[in-house]
């Protein structure tokens, strides 16, 4: 009974480098969001799916792209990784965008 | 501008100890007030929704109310597996995104 599984769990890069952030739901969700949670400002969020196939910017989107693969599968890509986008990241799920969102356990990135 | 303020930001309890935490916001349309359990390391656990004022949803030691301004998370008898952080978010009217507004949480513990 996975949920929803996010992967790298722990990643540290330099200045200028790139990843992707890879993220799965089995629970046959249409909606998917990226978050970023950092010590005093909460949950923001970088990046929403509503459906497959469509994908729109949340309220911190800069340096950030996504790509919806598929109906499970949603990944966030940092082009060229700065010490600002140090953080945890979080990707969630919820049947429809006026459900409840479940979360997956994070990704813990650090840039130096 | 919709906002989320939960308080206090950190609560003690010894056990059996029964509190509440509040969290207060400002949204155009209430479309949900969601309430997660964080545990550390962990990703925020789905725990309530409500949707109209008079609203109220239990669970457990767990019972949630909800006000045309204010929700709040009464802890009846805490034991200290209730100990984690408690996230307030909503979902305003005006967004068919699913994008939540959440509150910094207000982290628990309970003592023996």
């Amino acid at each position: 009974n996975a949920g929803v599984t996010q992967t790298p769990k722990f990643q540290v890069l330099k200045t200028g480098q790139s990843m992707t952030l890879q993220c799965a739901q089995d629970m046959n969700h249409n909606s998917m969001y990226w978050y970023r949670q950092d010590p005093g400002m909460g949950l923001r969020l970088i990046y929403y799916s509503a459906s497959e196939g469509t994908t729109d910017k949340g309220e911190v989107p800069n340096g950030y792209n996504v790509s919806r693969l598929n109906k499970r599968e949603f990944s966030l890509r940092l082009e060229s990784a700065a010490p600002s986008q140090t953080s945890v990241y979080f990707c969630a799920s919820s049947e429809r965008f006026d459900q409840p969102q479940h979360f997956g356990d994070g990704t813990r990135l650090s840039i130096l | 501008e919709d906002q989320v303020t939960q308080s206090p930001e950190a609560l003690r309890l010894q056990e059996g100890e029964s509190s509440s935490l509040n969290c207060s916001y400002t949204v155009s349309g209430l479309r949900g007030l969601f309430w997660y359990r964080q545990d550390p390391g962990k990703g925020p656990e789905f725990l309530f929704t409500l949707y109209s004022a008079g609203e109220e949803k239990e669970k457990e030691r767990l019972k949630a109310t909800l006000t045309k301004k204010e929700s709040f998370l009464h802890i009846t008898a805490p034991k200290p597996e209730d100990s984690a952080t408690y996230l307030c978010a909503v979902q305003g009217g005006s967004s068919n995104t699913g994008k939540l507004i959440f509150g910094q949480g207000t982290t628990l513990q309970v003592k023996p």
